[in-house]
């Protein structure tokens, strides 16, 4: 089975960096993904990760640890554009699963001036 | 390059009654998804078609859920007979085989939100 933990919600003032945690406990495991969804908004790709380590683009990254099942996104230079929905994903498997998402609840971040 | 488009946008209708959403992938894109995204929840997964074929259903209430995606391409989605519970945002996505990538990414569409009275 799969189990996708992170924050319900998290406020940060404009120009802050923000931590947004997750951990997940899978049976399978191909990477781990982060989406944000603005609210009444289609859900769009942010990151993928599915080596040890920190991704970086742009004013986001994104960091995985697979032994400890965590994984963290980074926003840097907050905007308050940047208020929305953060979803963290595992995609369990490879070809045969179809990749197919598991979601956790998402993070609502609520950036403040 | 256009996204995935799903129709109607809004639903209303009354417990026990049936409803219909409609989506059309991106051009190309092999495998298309159904997920139910209830309101403060991430999106879970409906089914998952390859083509015109079902990849994956375990998580589809199959007692009153159906789908179907006859040609490979665009998909319907129907409840019969809905419930209060089915009021969520019904988010369809698509992707196609990593090309040059290590991972599938998906495209969401823009979701049509059922509400059940």
């Amino acid at each position: 089975g799969q189990n996708i933990d992170q924050p319900t919600e998290m406020t940060a003032t404009e120009g802050a960096i923000v931590q947004i945690n997750c951990t997940y406990q899978t049976s399978g495991f191909n990477g781990l993904f982060w989406y944000q969804q603005h609210a009444g908004e289609a859900p769009t790709f942010l990151s993928y990760n599915v080596l040890d380590g920190l991704e970086e683009k742009g004013r986001f990254s994104s960091f995985l640890s697979r032994s400890k099942g965590y994984s963290y996104l980074l926003l840097k230079e907050l905007q308050m554009k940047d208020s929305a929905s953060y979803l963290c994903a595992v995609s369990p498997g490879g070809l045969n699963s179809g990749y197919a998402l598991n979601f956790g609840k998402g993070t609502s971040l609520l950036v403040t001036p | 390059e256009a996204g995935v488009a799903q129709s109607p946008r809004y639903k209303i209708i009354e417990k026990r009654q049936s409803v219909a959403f409609w989506c059309n992938p991106i051009s190309g894109h092999a495998t298309l998804y159904w997920y139910q995204q209830i309101l403060g929840q991430g999106p879970k997964l409906l089914i998952q078609f390859q083509n015109n074929g079902v990849v994956d259903d375990s998580q589809l209430p199959k007692d009153r859920f159906s789908a179907e995606r006859l040609k490979g391409v665009d998909s319907t989605l129907k409840i019969q007979p809905a419930k209060l519970e089915d009021s969520a945002v019904y988010l369809c996505a698509s992707s196609f085989p990593p090309r040059g990538k290590s991972y599938n990414e998906q495209f969401f569409g823009p979701g049509t939100r059922l509400t059940v009275l």
